[in-house]
């Protein structure tokens, strides 16, 4: 089993639609969870982090997290096109002893069409 | 404020030549990290600086050596350049404390084709 799972993908989503983006992770005890979304030929730039189960809204992001079943998502609402793109979740181990290393799921490539 | 820097963007090898890659932060952050991307395989850490001074090997260390030189950088070198590692290359850097780690803040990347 791989340490991050996401959903395989690709999803395509009409423009102003809700597009779901799941992640499933291994290590118990990860403490630190986050959505990096990557432009084809680009790095990976921060979305979301969320650290405390729950959901944590930053504009049309919603980030929820539910350490009980191993499991965190990412919502994006009103989808644009704008938001195609890969996503990549991304989780660290035990905080205090990971020293920051995330593990990266393989990503779940959108696409938002008009 | 340049965030990371990588150094070069693209780079075509031979097979058996060496080459190093270079990163450098200006955010003040105390650890680095070296990944590559795949087709396919996500991001995958080759090594990492959890501060100055150290280094520590990652999931994929065989064929990479690391320095870190100062606070600011750290450096990926390929003593002998093999086909298998035609990879997309990204440098990154964290300010780690306590339990809640930072996010990672990405290089924009090197390209390296090793024929």
């Amino acid at each position: 089993q791989k340490e991050v799972e996401q959903n395989s993908g690709p999803l395509s989503v009409p423009e102003g639609a809700i597009a779901s983006l799941n992640c499933t992770y291994s290590d118990r005890v990860s403490q630190s969870f986050f959505w990096y979304r990557q432009y084809s030929g680009k790095s990976p730039e921060l979305i979301m982090s969320i650290y405390s189960n729950g959901d944590k809204e930053d504009g049309r992001f919603t980030a929820q997290l539910n350490k009980a079943s191993q499991y965190v998502s990412l919502l994006i609402r009103d989808s644009q096109p704008s938001d195609s793109a890969t996503y990549l979740c991304a989780v660290t181990n035990a905080g205090g002893t990971s020293y920051g290393k995330l593990t990266f799921g393989q990503g779940t490539i959108l696409t938002v069409h008009p | 404020n340049a965030g990371v820097t990588q150094t070069p963007k693209f780079q075509v090898l031979k097979t058996g030549q060496s080459m190093t890659l270079q990163c450098a932060q200006d955010m003040n952050h105390n650890s680095m990290y070296w990944y590559r991307q795949d087709p396919g395989m996500g991001l995958r850490l080759i090594y990492y600086s959890a501060s100055e001074g150290t280094t520590d090997k990652g999931e994929v260390p065989n064929g990479y050596n690391v320095s870190r030189l100062n606070k600011r950088e750290f450096s990926l070198r390929l003593e002998s350049a093999a086909p298998s590692q035609t990879s997309v290359y990204f440098c990154a850097s964290s300010f780690v404390r306590g339990v809640q780690d930072s996010p990672l803040h990405f290089g924009n990347g090197t390209r390296l084709t090793v024929t």
